[in-house]
């Protein structure tokens, strides 16, 4: 029962760095999200994505890019890492609209 | 004004102790209400869910929603130190989830 999967777990960037943080979910679940969570803050939607072949904004979408790979697989991209994107990166997924979500363990990403 | 307000908290409680965890919310249309806990380092995990107002009960855990004061709560019954982690609320509207900020609680033993 792995449920949502995200890889790597820690990773350390320089500024101006790229990278693509992985997540898979085995739920068969439609919906995947990506949220941050830094202190004071709580989670933060980066994009979603509602289905496989569509993705959406969020709230903090600024810096970051997605691919919904298929059905189990949602990846985010940093192009170009800035110190303030030092955070701790969530994976989830939820099966349809109105249903509960689901967490991965989460990357702790900083960027020097 | 966010959509969804949480005391940030920290509670710290005796073992035991009834907790109460609550939040409010702006928007009337959320019909669905969550509850998380999150252990330092992991990521949340879903505690409860419901669905309009009313008192859902699963074992120490009652959630409970009152939709014309747009307030739910969280009671856990006899806290134990095992508790202690930072509790979310959050509420969906359609494809999209709302979350509090988190009430860090602590249960000493």
């Amino acid at each position: 029962n792995a449920g949502v999967t995200q890889t790597p777990k820690f990773q350390v960037l320089k500024t101006g760095q790229s990278m693509t943080l992985q997540c898979a979910q085995d739920m068969n679940h439609n919906s995947m999200y990506w949220y941050r969570q830094d202190p004071g803050m709580g989670l933060r939607l980066i994009y979603y994505s509602a289905s496989e072949g569509t993705t959406d904004k969020g709230e903090v979408p600024n810096g970051y890019n997605v691919s919904r790979l298929n059905k189990r697989e949602f990846s985010l991209r940093l192009e170009s890492a800035a110190p303030s994107q030092t955070s701790v990166y969530f994976c989830a997924s939820s099966s349809g609209p109105y249903t509960e979500a689901f967490f991965g363990q989460g990357t702790r990403l900083t960027v020097v | 004004q966010k959509e969804v307000e949480q005391d940030p908290g920290p509670l710290s409680v005796p073992e035991g102790a009834i907790v109460s965890l609550n939040c409010t919310y702006s928007n009337s249309a959320f019909q669905y209400f969550m509850w998380y806990r999150q252990y330092s380092r992991k990521g949340p995990e879903l505690l409860m869910y419901t669905y309009s107002s009313g008192n859902k009960e699963d074992g120490r855990f009652t959630a409970q929603v009152d939709k014309s004061s747009k307030y739910i709560s969280l009671f856990i019954r006899d806290s134990q130190p095992s508790d202690s982690a930072t509790y979310l609320c959050a509420m969906i509207y359609f494809n999209k989830f709302y979350f509090g900020s988190g009430t860090k609680l602590n249960v000493k033993p």
